[in-house]
Formats: structure tokens, C-alpha cells, sequence
């Protein structure tokens, strides 16, 4: 399985843009990124998905490297409610098995 | 609003003792997952079930983990017996599998977590 990393933690400031950043070197041509995270005491949600195009939905954007070795997850303006820890997911297009990594915990600032 | 729900929220029990967990998917799905979290070893796929037949459980512990899904609305996570190291929260996720294309997400739904604690 194709392995992620993450910074381990970042702050940001209240109504900024974050961006959130994983490298995935090992990825191959049919693995999916997808990210999800975990807001405190509750289980982790979808938040976005892709697997070249850069992707935009109603909570975040997703960039994707054109060499697809990292990608960004962009939360546009920050709210207090945003602070979770971030995982970025690899899956392979014909599984529907996740390896969650140790993700990025985000602080925001009021 | 359909929700994967679990249940005990909580178990507090004795080493030795035999703990069940359960989990029902939200309607219509046909993937079932469980999953163990704790500080030490973050998120981990314990198995997962299609159409409730278990399609890998590679990530439990066999000599006491078992994992069943009596019938599509109703998943199961029996431990016994119970150990101090299987304290965790133990989470379920359900979800619709299909083949990906435009549209597909093959997002997992998690429920809200069985925080174990054995003593």
C-alpha cells in the first residue's frame, strides 16, 4: 500500500485560507487521494476526493502535483470549526480499503 | 439524515470478560468497516464486509477478535477475552462500493465510536 506523509500539526489563523499539504511519492497510476478528517471526540468524514484533476466541492479544494507526488488539501477560510486532524488517503481504484496515516492535526486561531 | 450508528457508546468491563460492539450501516449500503484508534497506533482497518461477507479481516487479531454481519442491518465486533491492551475506540463505517468513475466517491459513513476501556 502506498504510504502518505504529513506534517504532524499547523495553526492558522481564523477566516485565512490553509493549506494543507501531503506527499505521496509511491502513488501509482490507479490510487485515488482522498482526504477525510476527524473533528474532536466524533469519526472521520469525507471531505474530498481526486485522482488528477485538481477538485473543488463546497468544504475545500484539492490540488494535485502534475506528477501526482503530493497534493494540497486548501480550506479557503478557516473557522474555528475546522480544527480536526486532516488525513490524507491513498486507495487504489480497485479497493475500497483506506490506510489512514498519522494525518495533520490543525489549529485555528480566533 | 442517515447515520452509521453504534452501540455501547461506552463499555467500561474487566479483563477476561466478553465485550460485544455493534454497528448498523446506513440503509442501502453494502460495505461495512471496523476500526480500531488509539493514541499509540492511530487508525486501523481491523476488517471489512461486502454484501456481509467479510472480504478482509487481515488487520484483527484472530486467537480473540471475531467480526459478523447477522443480516444487512446489523454488523458485529466481539472480543473474547478482553485484554487492558484492546482499550480503544472502535469505529464502524459503512458505505456504497461501485466502481469508480464520474460521480463515484466510494466515501466511508462512520459512526460516532465505542470507547472500550478494560480494566
Amino acid at each position: 500500500d502506498a504510504k502518505t506523509t504529513q506534517p504532524n500539526s499547523m495553526e492558522s489563523n481564523e477566516e485565512e485560507p490553509v493549506h494543507l499539504p501531503c506527499n505521496h511519492s509511491t502513488i501509482s497510476g490507479t490510487d485515488y487521494i482522498h482526504w477525510y478528517r476527524q473533528l474532536p471526540s466524533q469519526g472521520p468524514e469525507y471531505v474530498i476526493h481526486g485522482l488528477t484533476s485538481n477538485v473543488n466541492n463546497r468544504m475545500a479544494s484539492l490540488a494535485i502535483a502534475e506528477d501526482r507526488k503530493s497534493s494540497t488539501l486548501i480550506l479557503h477560510r478557516a473557522t474555528l470549526r475546522d480544527a480536526a486532524v486532516y488525513y490524507c488517503i491513498l486507495r487504489d481504484v480497485g479497493t475500497y480499503k483506506y490506510i489512514f496515516g498519522t494525518g495533520t492535526r490543525l489549529k485555528v486561531l480566533a | 439524515d442517515a447515520r452509521v450508528t453504534q452501540t455501547p457508546r461506552d463499555k467500561v468491563t474487566e479483563m477476561g470478560q466478553e465485550v460485544t460492539m455493534r454497528c448498523q450501516p446506513i440503509l442501502g449500503h453494502n460495505t461495512v468497516f471496523w476500526y480500531r484508534q488509539t493514541m499509540m497506533q492511530g487508525l486501523e482497518l481491523l476488517a471489512y464486509f461486502r454484501n456481509r461477507a467479510p472480504l478482509d479481516d487481515s488487520g484483527m487479531p484472530k486467537d480473540r477478535f471475531s467480526a459478523e454481519m447477522p443480516d444487512a442491518t446489523l454488523a458485529t465486533l466481539k472480543i473474547q477475552p478482553s485484554e487492558p491492551r484492546d482499550s480503544a475506540v472502535y469505529f464502524c463505517a459503512s458505505g456504497l462500493w461501485a466502481q469508480s468513475g464520474q460521480g463515484v466517491h466510494n466515501e466511508q459513513f462512520f459512526g460516532p465510536g465505542t470507547r472500550l476501556t478494560v480494566l
